[in-house]
């Protein structure tokens, strides 16, 4: 059974910091691998896909990298602003379901 | 492109009572949607698969006489909580999807549900 754990549970940073999400899986036959931004009682917003033959994705101050073999991923966010401040998910498809990790608080002050 | 329409977007209701919730689909045709539920500060569980025209794929441990789901259209589905309770109060986040060819999943704003 697929497993996914995400490190820290929560993260609080002024703002200008670059900051590293990290997620790592059990199961590393996966299709991809998706990173979510999910505010407070809200619905998800897709950030990045990565998919399995991939290293890494890249769009704008956010990269996300991929190592399948050793089930594990980031999601590295550059130039922090306090608009970042949300709960990031990352989530594994393997065979058509999405598997979600438990999610990294992130609080970017002013 | 791609929005995915979750309605309503929070509910109360008494315990014993039975709660509709709707996902649709509105600018593409979804083969396949998902129901998710999320407790506070946890993350999002996987409850049943529907694909449209056929029954739902009940997640292990989801009563499906609890949590019934009618796919009866490409752009349409619906969770019904039977019998709500208080421990069914959570949020419910459907998503969908074009086509089993697809990976990709478009996500609704979620349901809030309240039981009292």
């Amino acid at each position: 059974k697929q497993e996914v754990t995400q490190i820290p549970a929560a993260l609080s940073v002024p703002e200008g910091e670059n900051l590293v999400l990290n997620c790592s899986f059990t199961d590393s036959a996966i299709y991809n691998l998706q990173w979510f931004r999910q505010d407070p009682g809200k619905g998800l917003t897709s950030l990045l896909l990565i998919q399995s033959s991939q290293r890494e994705q890249t769009s704008g101050r956010l990269n996300a990298s991929l190592d399948k073999s050793s089930g594990r991923s980031t999601l590295y966010i550059a130039a922090s602003q306090p608009g970042d401040s949300a709960t990031y998910l990352c989530a594994v498809n393997g065979f058509q379901k999405l598997v979600f990790g438990t999610g990294t608080r992130l609080l970017v002050s002013p | 492109g791609a929005v995915v329409s979750q309605h309503p977007s929070w509910v109360i209701c008494k315990s014993g009572t039975s709660v509709k919730i709707e996902c649709r689909s509105l600018d593409f045709q979804a083969t396949t949607m998902f129901w998710y539920r999320q407790f506070p500060k946890q993350s999002l569980m996987l409850m049943a698969t529907s694909n449209e025209g056929s029954k739902a794929t009940y997640e292990q441990g989801v009563e499906k006489d609890k949590f019934l789901i009618n796919h009866a259209s490409l752009t349409l589905s619906t969770l019904t909580v039977t019998s709500a309770h208080p421990e069914d109060s959570s949020f419910y986040i459907c998503s969908a999807r074009v086509s089993s060819a697809s990976d990709i999943q478009y996500f609704g704003a979620g349901t809030r549900l309240s039981v009292l």
